[in-house]
């Protein structure tokens, strides 16, 4: 059972144009969400996080949403740019008290920007 | 400051063989996870060790190991081989054991099983 889901494989979008990348949790222990940022040939990085006490979280370009009640969030990344072009990762966990974590990935999903 | 390193960065086994595959985390990180990539699966957490322990463990068969040692770096091992362990072999580090640490992730080690 998949706990993490984005269901768009893809995505394509003009650059200078808003792009948005979803994502779905099954699991309602989730407390702490991130997106990670992969190009071929490389580890994820970390892009942005949001804790479940908060529904919006900004860095630059990079805004993240949540929505507790609907087990929802999304990335905004405003203005696409050719070089955001990856494979965006959503995560999630459950942080303890005095302890590490390990994320539940969702299988991703490829944002081309077109020039 | 130097990245999370992974060795090697590629690997071809057959079936049946063991392998060992190592991570370097962040100096000053004490915290070393393994994930595994594939296509159909995406990223799957393995275990996560924090001053030579393990302290979590994803659902894969006991054929997968770690261990950690007093510098930080780890190993994985995978002993029997099989065809759907194919995969990319990913590490993150983080600095402490504590809450919202973000974890960086190495390049992975290819690994192909013939």
């Amino acid at each position: 059972d998949q706990q993490v889901k984005q269901n768009s494989p893809s995505l394509s979008v003009q650059e200078g144009r808003i792009s948005i990348l979803n994502c779905d949790y099954t699991n309602s222990m989730f407390d702490y969400f991130l997106w990670y940022k992969k190009y071929p040939a490389e580890g994820p990085t970390f892009l942005i996080s949001i804790s479940s006490i908060k529904d919006k979280n900004e860095d630059g370009r990079f805004t993240v949403f949540l929505n507790k009640s609907a087990k929802h969030l999304s990335l905004h990344i405003v203005p696409s740019q050719p070089g955001d072009s990856a494979v965006y990762f959503c995560a999630a966990t459950r942080v303890l008290s005095g302890s590490n974590y390990k994320l539940t990935f969702g299988k991703g999903t490829l944002l081309t920007v077109n020039p | 400051k130097a990245g999370v390193t992974q060795t090697p960065r590629y690997l071809i086994k057959t079936r049946g063989q063991q392998v060992t595959l190592s991570c370097s985390p962040i100096s000053g990180h004490r915290s070393v996870s393994w994930y595994q990539q594939t296509p159909g699966q995406g990223l799957q957490f393995l275990f996560e060790y924090f001053s030579e322990t393990q302290r979590n463990k994803g659902n894969f068969p006991g054929r997968f190991s770690g261990r950690q040692f007093s510098n930080s770096r780890s190993e994985m091992n995978v002993s029997t081989l099989e065809l759907g362990d194919s995969a990319l072999y990913l590490c993150a580090s983080s600095l402490v054991a504590g809450d919202r640490d973000e974890q960086f992730f190495g390049p992975g080690t290819r690994l192909t099983v013939l």
